[in-house]
């Protein structure tokens, strides 16, 4: 069974800290990607990368950056943590894509943040 | 940039009844995806669409994918209390990058017993 796991279930910061948020796959997955998921809004993909020490932006990057130095781990860092990044962050992983489709995403529980 | 919409964002339906939620795009789709995340879960993958018109079964859950391939809905029939939760459609546009989806907003349903 695939495993996605995030270091922390629940972590309270304060404005101006860096936080670094990591995930672990052992599925030998390709690709990773780091989501937030806030009430109406659904999830939202933030970065994702398809290999080592590749990255593409998604839809809401600012603010945020990413680092993956092994196929096993991506991490998430808020560079300057602010009130408005407090929410549900989701890591997920998957294979590449074959032909027209893509492979499933497999969740971890998800880190939920708060900045005060 | 590209969005995909999904309606009703919550539906409470007694036990037994049927459910449906819909995803609405307004550029084509090359695939679209399915989850499921219970209450305090995270999303779980139901399935995959890829051909135009097509239509996929499970026990109770029917997925249809629109013609144009810019509509989808997910159908339950004769819902159950384990049918608790929110439910995601995930779709990839021909013109972003290979692995990107983009998530609907969800639709949460509860049943009432």
């Amino acid at each position: 069974d695939v495993k996605v796991t995030q270091s922390s279930r629940y972590l309270v910061k304060r404005t101006g800290e860096k936080v670094f948020l990591e995930c672990v796959q052992d599925m030998d997955h390709e690709n990773m990607f780091w989501y937030r998921q806030d009430p109406g809004l659904g999830l939202r993909l933030i970065y994702f990368s398809y290999d080592v020490k590749m990255k593409e932006k998604g839809d809401i990057p600012e603010g945020y950056s990413v680092s993956r130095e092994k196929k096993e781990r991506f991490s998430l860092i808020l560079e300057s943590a602010s009130t408005n990044q407090t929410s549900m962050y989701l890591c997920a992983s998957s294979f590449p894509r074959t032909g027209n489709q893509n492979q499933p995403q497999h969740f971890g529980d998800g880190t939920r943040l708060s900045i005060l | 940039g590209q969005q995909v919409m999904q309606i009703p964002q919550y539906q409470h339906v007694q036990e037994g009844e049927d459910f449906t939620t819909y995803c609405n795009s307004s550029t084509t789709l090359s695939n679209i995806q399915w989850y499921k995340q219970r209450p305090g879960g995270h999303p779980v993958f139901l399935i995959q669409l890829v051909k135009s018109g097509e239509v996929k079964k499970q026990k109770r859950l029917t997925f249809q994918f629109g013609e144009a391939k810019k509509n989808s809905s997910l159908h339950i029939t004769a819902t159950q209390t384990t049918d608790v939760g929110t439910y995601f459609c995930a779709g990839r546009f021909y013109n972003f990058g290979n692995e990107k989806l983009t998530f609907g907003t969800g639709t949460r349903l509860t049943i009432i017993p």
